[in-house]
């Protein structure tokens, strides 16, 4: 298994429309996660970090953690255009040493 | 908020030439600097961690003697791609947390052509 997964997409969805991302993770992954949004040429930029189970909101962003299952995942409500680019989880390395570990990360298409 | 300058944004050399690149943290004290690549339409790939005064750590796979790691102060921390190839072509970013377990501060990434 890999230790961050994450379904590539593209995933489409309509303006207006809850864009649902998902991610799930290994055991050497320890319990902090963060989400990045990066557009095509660019460096990733944080949208989210969640660091307990349960929900964190930020604005059109929900991330959730469920630590029994290993999975995370990010809700972006309102899809805009705007929003269409690659999102990436990531989780920390378990060994330490701050080291963060990608998702494949995920492509997401909002249509007018 | 915690800001990581790179440079240059992109560079074009020839095969067979050195590269180098910087980021440095403006506002924060970076101990540790992880540098990445990212060939098209990939995920971002740890290359080594380099923490202040001490040697970096390289993953698996990545060359010590072909990417040469320098982090000599708690504000800069360079990449020079040695000798390069075409197949060295990406796109190279580095990164920082400001504080233990924080998230990582990303540089704007540099874009490496090798002709």
């Amino acid at each position: 298994q890999k230790e961050v997964e994450q379904n590539s997409g593209p995933l489409s969805v309509p303006e207006g429309a809850i864009a649902s991302l998902n991610c799930t993770y290994s055991d050497r992954v320890s319990q902090s996660f963060f989400w990045y949004r990066q557009y095509s040429g660019k460096s990733p930029e944080l949208i989210m970090s969640i660091y307990s189970n349960g929900d964190k909101e930020d604005g059109r962003f929900t991330a959730q953690l469920n630590k029994a299952s290993q999975y995370v995942s990010l809700l972006i409500r309102d899809s805009q255009p705007s929003d269409s680019a690659t999102y990436l989880c990531a989780g920390l390395f378990s060994g330490g040493y701050n080291k963060l570990i990608f998702g494949a990360g995920t492509r997401l298409a909002v249509h007018p | 908020g915690a800001v990581v300058s790179q440079h240059p944004s992109w560079v074009i050399c020839k095969s067979g030439t050195s590269v180098k690149i910087e980021c440095r943290s403006l506002d924060f004290q970076a101990t540790t600097m992880f540098w990445y690549r990212q060939f098209p339409k990939q995920s971002l790939m740890l290359m080594a961690t380099s923490n202040e005064g001490s040697k970096a750590t390289y993953e698996q796979g990545v060359e010590k003697d072909k990417f040469l790691i320098n982090h000599a102060s708690l504000t800069l921390s360079t990449l020079t791609v040695t000798s390069a190839h075409p197949e060295d072509s990406s796109f190279y970013i580095c990164s920082s947390p400001d504080r233990a377990d924080s998230p990582l501060h990303f540089g704007n990434g540099t874009r490496l052509t090798v002709t």
